[in-house]
């Protein structure tokens, strides 16, 4: 069964500082992957996906996220962290795109001025 | 462009009660989808619709959840009666069909005491 895991349930950065969020993922093919960002009191916003060619993929916000095949891994970066990042961050894999999506149990990020 | 507006944002009430969510897509949107999630847990698709037919509900506890859109447009997600398990947010979402991008709602928080 396809299923996603976000070993980091909260992580607290310092502004300014970098960022990687990590996610694992568990299905048979090669697969489709997101990462949601979603904002207290806000429903879910998509920040990047990755559905074939480059492994590398840019998000908005300036975030962007690597697929490792070998790894089973999609894991999110962004260089320099702004307080307003303050966020609970799902990652999500689609077997059929973004159709049947299912979610990680999210990673709630802390930023410090 | 509005996005899905969902009502109530809150909801409190007593175990064994009914209570029942709305939610209005993304004018033009076809797939619409209805998630559960609980604390500390990734959203859970409940029912997939596409135009006023349902898609997938696998996951919907039929014994106590329904969910409806008539004329393919609005959507209410009902629970009778409700559980302390049910304690989640709501979330809404829509696509134009089914293989698009899901724009998500605010939610509605639902607490069973």
């Amino acid at each position: 069964a396809q299923s996603v895991t976000q070993p980091d349930i909260h992580i607290t950065v310092s502004e300014g500082a970098s960022l990687e969020l990590r996610c694992n993922y568990s299905y048979g093919a090669t697969p489709y992957l997101f990462w949601y960002v979603q904002s207290p009191g806000q429903g879910l916003q998509l920040l990047l996906k990755y559905f074939s060619g480059d492994t590398l993929v840019q998000g908005i916000k300036g975030f962007e996220a690597e697929f490792k095949r070998s790894q089973s891994s999609f894991n999110l970066r962004k260089p320099s962290v702004h307080w307003s990042d303050a966020a609970e961050y799902f990652c999500a894999v689609g077997p059929g795109g973004y159709n049947k999506l299912i979610f990680g149990a999210g990673t709630r990020l802390a930023v410090h001025p | 462009e509005a996005g899905v507006a969902q009502s109530p944002r809150y909801k409190i009430i007593e175990k064994r009660q009914s209570v029942a969510f709305w939610c209005n897509p993304i004018s033009g949107h076809a797939t619409l989808y209805w998630y559960q999630q609980i604390l500390g847990q990734g959203p859970k698709l409940l029912i997939q619709f596409q135009n006023n037919g349902v898609v997938d509900d696998s996951q919907l506890p039929k014994d106590r959840f329904s969910a409806e859109r008539l004329k393919g447009v609005d959507s209410t997600l009902k629970i009778q009666p409700a559980k302390l398990e049910d304690s989640a947010v709501y979330l809404c979402a829509s696509s134009l069909e089914s293989l698009n991008e899901q724009f998500f709602g605010p939610g509605t928080r639902l607490t069973v005491l």
